[in-house]
C-alpha cells in the first residue's frame, strides 16, 4: 500500500514567490492535516480536512497561506507570497475517519516538503 | 488540552531495553496515550497507543501507570536505526508534539 506522498521534495524561492505544495494521502483517507516545523521550533498544526471540507483551519498562520482539497483526495498547500519565515518543512498525514472524539486514530505522515525562502 | 512531560533526551547502548517516560497527570478518562517518533530527515511515524492497560506491539510497548499519569514507553532491544525523536500525545485529531524526547543509542 502506498503511503503518504509529499511534492516536491524540496522548494527554494525567492521572498515574494508563490510556492504550492502538494500532498496525496492514502487512499481511502478521509482525513487529511498539514502541519509545520520551521527553524529550531516545535512541529505545529496548521489545519484538517475531512474529506474535502475544511475542519480545523486554527493553526494557520496568516491569510498568505490556502489550502485546498479538491474532490477529498490530494491537497495542496499555496504560500503566496512566501516571507523568509516561511521557511521550514512541511508535513501532510492522513488518517482513517473515526468517530469524533473516539481518540484513537493514527496518523500516517508523508516524507515533508522542505522550503527555503531566500 | 492536556499536556504532557518528557525529558529532552536520553542515551542508551545498543541491543539494551529503553524506557522513555512521559507525565500527563491532567489527562481524561477519555483521553488515549499515544507515541510517534520521528527519526532524522523523516516524516513522523506512529509507534503505539493505548488507553489502560498496557500494550505491546512490533515495535515497542506501553506501560500505563494506574492512574494513568505516567507511561512509559519501552523498546525491549534498541538499535541504532531507533534514534529518533519521540513524542508522548494525548489528542490526535490534532496533534500537539511538544519538544519530544531526543534518543541517542551508542554503538
Amino acid at each position: 500500500e502506498a503511503g503518504v506522498t509529499q511534492f516536491p521534495s524540496h522548494s527554494v524561492i525567492e521572498k515574494g514567490q508563490t510556492v504550492t505544495l502538494r500532498c496525496d494521502p492514502i487512499s481511502g483517507h478521509d482525513n487529511l492535516y498539514w502541519y509545520r516545523r520551521v527553524m529550531g521550533k516545535e512541529i505545529k498544526f496548521l489545519l484538517h480536512f475531512v474529506k474535502e471540507s475544511k475542519q480545523d483551519e486554527s493553526g494557520m498562520p496568516n491569510n498568505r497561506f490556502l489550502a485546498e482539497r479538491t474532490g477529498g483526495t490530494y491537497s495542496t498547500l499555496k504560500v503566496q507570497p512566501a516571507e523568509l519565515e516561511d521557511s521550514g518543512v512541511y508535513f501532510c498525514a492522513s488518517s482513517q475517519l473515526w468517530l469524533k472524539g473516539e481518540g484513537q486514530e493514527t496518523q500516517y505522515f508523508g516524507p515533508g516538503t522542505r522550503l527555503l525562502v531566500l | 488540552d492536556a499536556k504532557t512531560t518528557q525529558p529532552n533526551s536520553m542515551e542508551s547502548n545498543e541491543e539494551e531495553p529503553v524506557h522513555l517516560p512521559c507525565n500527563h497527570s491532567t489527562i481524561s478518562g477519555t483521553d488515549y496515550i499515544h507515541w510517534y517518533r520521528q527519526l532524522p530527515s523523516q516524516g513522523p511515524e506512529y509507534v503505539i497507543h493505548g488507553l489502560t492497560s498496557n500494550v505491546n506491539n512490533r515495535m515497542a510497548s506501553l506501560a500505563i501507570a494506574e492512574d494513568r499519569k505516567s507511561s512509559t514507553l519501552i523498546l525491549h532491544r534498541a538499535t541504532l536505526r531507533d534514534a529518533a525523536v519521540y513524542y508522548c500525545i494525548l489528542r490526535v485529531d490534532k496533534i500537539i508534539f511538544g519538544k519530544g524526547t531526543r534518543l541517542h543509542i551508542l554503538p
